[in-house]
């Protein structure tokens, strides 16, 4: 079945360390997307891209970053700049070009908490 | 720019009732439109989405929505409220911009199903 999987869904850190959460598809999508989700504020987008070996800023990319080597896997990495980084985090995909409606494809997420 | 306005962030109905949960819309241009339904601690799954074809669109589980161009609303309903319906929806947008769309997301409507 083709899909979107993230991995770890639970990750527990301390503070100052570096996390890297896993997102990979099988969808063959050229775009791919993380969000960040808190209570009462919706998903805000830290990167997105849309083709291998480039990526831009969302609106809230201050201490994350990504990889975008291959067109199935778009890794993200939370540092230890970003100052409140105990979140869900949701990778997504979708189709590029022509037929592109803007639907997304969402994985399960992953819920880091750093204590 | 788009944007999306969800209003009511906590909505309860009693099981058997008529579910309504609303959405408007700002866009600069035909818009295409969906409604992401999240059960906790797992990723979006599209309901339903509107891509200017019929007005009122048909989803899974029973949902539907109407798209109305002179409200700028796309309110989501489900005539008969299951136990199995609370979770949290989200209403998105999306501009037709030749195959380069991005969803812009609202906060969120949490739906309590009351016993």
């Amino acid at each position: 079945d083709g899909g979107i999987t993230q991995s770890p869904k639970y990750l527990f850190r301390k503070e100052g360390q570096n996390v890297t959460l896993s997102c990979e598809q099988n969808l063959n999508h050229d775009a791919m997307y993380w969000y960040r989700q808190d209570p009462g504020q919706g998903l805000r987008l830290i990167y997105y891209s849309q083709i291998v070996n480039d990526f831009q800023k969302g609106d809230i990319a201050e201490g994350y970053s990504v990889s975008r080597e291959k067109k199935e896997s778009f890794p993200l990495t939370v540092t230890s700049a970003q100052k409140n980084p105990t979140a869900f985090y949701l990778c997504a995909s979708s189709i590029m070009g022509q037929g592109n409606t803007g639907e997304l494809f969402f994985g399960e997420g992953s819920r880091l908490t750093v204590l | 720019a788009q944007s999306v306005t969800q209003l009511g962030s906590h909505v309860s109905v009693s099981e058997g009732a008529l579910v309504l949960l609303r959405c408007n819309y700002s866009s600069s241009v035909p818009p295409y439109l969906f409604w992401y339904v999240q059960y906790p601690n797992q990723g979006l799954q599209l309901l339903l989405k509107y891509t200017s074809a019929a007005t009122l669109v048909k989803g899974i589980n029973g949902f539907e929505a109407e798209f109305k161009k002179s409200e700028t609303s796309f309110h989501l309903t489900k005539p008969s409220a299951h136990m199995s319906d609370a979770a949290e929806y989200f209403c998105a947008v999306s501009e037709s911009n030749f195959g380069n769309e991005k969803l812009t997301f609202g906060t969120g409507t949490r739906l309590t199903i009351i016993p």
